[in-house]
């Protein structure tokens, strides 16, 4: 069966601070990759998505990045932190064609 | 643009009091609309996935329902373990394959 995991679970990290989110998915190959942010009072929004290595598409102009260095591992970066980052990441994956995503566990993010 | 828009934003239930959650949406070109389950703290749960109008899906006491503008979540004879946040997305031909979410309905079922 397929996991998808996501690390840290929590963290708290001050305004100008980098980031550095990661996801893995475990028994899949090749899987379609993405980034959501679920902030309070909002639905989630996809940040970015991946069909493949060192392929990642933007949805969303910010100050994140995204990048997949290997299969089946997805990372969300930042080189400065800001206010209005704090929220929710969740990091999905569906089989490359077919509609379903599946969600990770999430990380909760707090900038001060 | 897309949108999806559920309500009521909250719901609170009896135990064993069936009700409805609600999905409008408006999307050019339906590929899929899917129900997921978010419990506080953690990822969304997948439940449904709906495909074209008239479509009928159905898991334990839950069962999804599918029209041109709009889905339903029917919750039959729930139980306090079915409380949680039940969110809607779709997703459009001819996207980034992204699904648009509505902002959920946070469902409390009350023993």
């Amino acid at each position: 069966s397929q996991t998808i995991h996501q690390w840290p679970a929590t963290l708290v990290q001050p305004v100008g601070s980098p980031l550095s989110l990661e996801c893995t998915v475990e028994g899949t190959s090749n899987p379609n990759l993405y980034w959501y942010r679920q902030a309070a009072g909002r639905g989630l929004q996809l940040l970015f998505y991946s069909v493949g290595i060192g392929q990642i598409s933007s949805e969303v102009p910010q100050n994140l990045s995204a990048s997949r260095p290997q299969d089946r591992q997805f990372i969300l970066s930042s080189k400065k932190l800001l206010l209005s980052d704090s929220g929710f990441y969740l990091c999905a994956w569906a089989y490359g064609g077919h509609n379903e995503q599946f969600f990770g566990p999430g990380t909760r993010l707090t900038v001060l | 643009e897309d949108q999806v828009t559920q309500s009521p934003e909250a719901l609170r239930l009896q135990e064993g009091e069936s009700s409805s959650l609600n999905c409008s949406y408006t999307v050019s070109g339906l590929r899929g609309l899917f129900w997921y389950r978010q419990d506080p703290g953690k990822g969304p749960e997948f439940l449904f996935t709906l495909y074209s109008a008239g479509e009928e899906k159905e898991k334990e006491r839950l069962k999804a329902t599918l029209t041109k503008k709009e889905s339903f979540l029917h919750i039959t004879a729930p139980k306090p373990e079915d409380s949680a946040t039940y969110l809607c997305a779709v997703q459009r031909w001819g996207g980034s394959e992204k699904l648009v979410f509505g902002k959920g309905t946070k469902l409390t079922v009350n023993p």
